[in-house]
């Protein structure tokens, strides 16, 4: 069964400062996909980033970056020069093709507060 | 270009009973997948549906059920309501690319059912 972990439950960032955000997976499935979501408080999922298990380079999306770590199954978001509006909450997901469906399963969330 | 869109935006209905959800998905987009998302947690996988079937279910009883009909659009159906089923209703909208890994899926702003 998959699973993601996000083991910080808040964190605190100075704006312009960068962040990480942490995440891990658990998958036997040589085959998956990993995401990260933006949740404001009006409830809407936003996407940010994709990362697929086969590619070798980290993807970068405007000032979003994921740094995979395969070997650690670590998924890890890092948002550079942080604003206000960044304040949300942040999910990891992870999806794997199987039976012709591709269902997401999310991590807990991490609650990111930009202070000036 | 329409993203996804969902109806209501609020519902407050009592326990016993039923409730519909509305999804209309992105344009150009064929699957549909629902989820849960209760206070303070990630979402949860209700289901999902590509050509008019249901091609992957989570962990949930019978008493929820689905359609899509030929434009794409979704609905998500809970009977016999319980209090637990309180929660923020998220439907979100892919392209399925058969020969690929995976395909990202677009959230809409989420229907808030309250059980009294």
């Amino acid at each position: 069964a998959q699973k993601i972990t996000q083991t910080q439950p808040g964190m605190f960032v100075q704006e312009k400062e960068a962040v990480t955000l942490d995440c891990t997976y658990d998958t036997s499935d040589p085959s998956y996909g990993l995401f990260w979501y933006k949740q404001p408080s009006s409830g809407e999922m936003i996407f940010l980033i994709y990362q697929g298990s086969y590619d070798q380079q980290n993807a970068t999306e405007g000032r979003y970056s994921l740094n995979f770590q395969k070997a650690r199954k670590s998924a890890n978001l890092v948002i550079s020069a942080s604003q206000l509006g960044d304040s949300a909450m942040y999910f990891c997901a992870m999806t794997h093709p199987t039976g012709g469906g591709n269902k997401l399963t999310f991590g807990t969330g991490t609650q990111l507060k930009v202070e000036l | 270009d329409a993203g996804v869109t969902q109806s209501p935006t609020h519902l407050i209905k009592t326990r016993g009973q039923q409730v519909t959800l509305r999804c209309s998905p992105k344009s150009g987009h064929d699957t549909v997948s629902w989820y849960q998302q209760a206070l303070g947690q990630g979402p949860q996988f209700i289901f999902q549906y590509y050509e008019e079937e249901e091609r992957q279910r989570g962990n949930f009883p019978d008493r929820f059920s689905g359609h899509q009909f030929p434009n794409y659009s979704s609905e998500l159906n809970v009977n016999a309501l319980l209090l637990g089923d309180s929660a923020l209703y998220l439907c979100a909208s892919s392209l399925a690319q058969l020969h690929e890994r995976t395909d990202t899926q677009y959230f809409g702003p989420g229907t808030r059912l309250t059980v009294l």
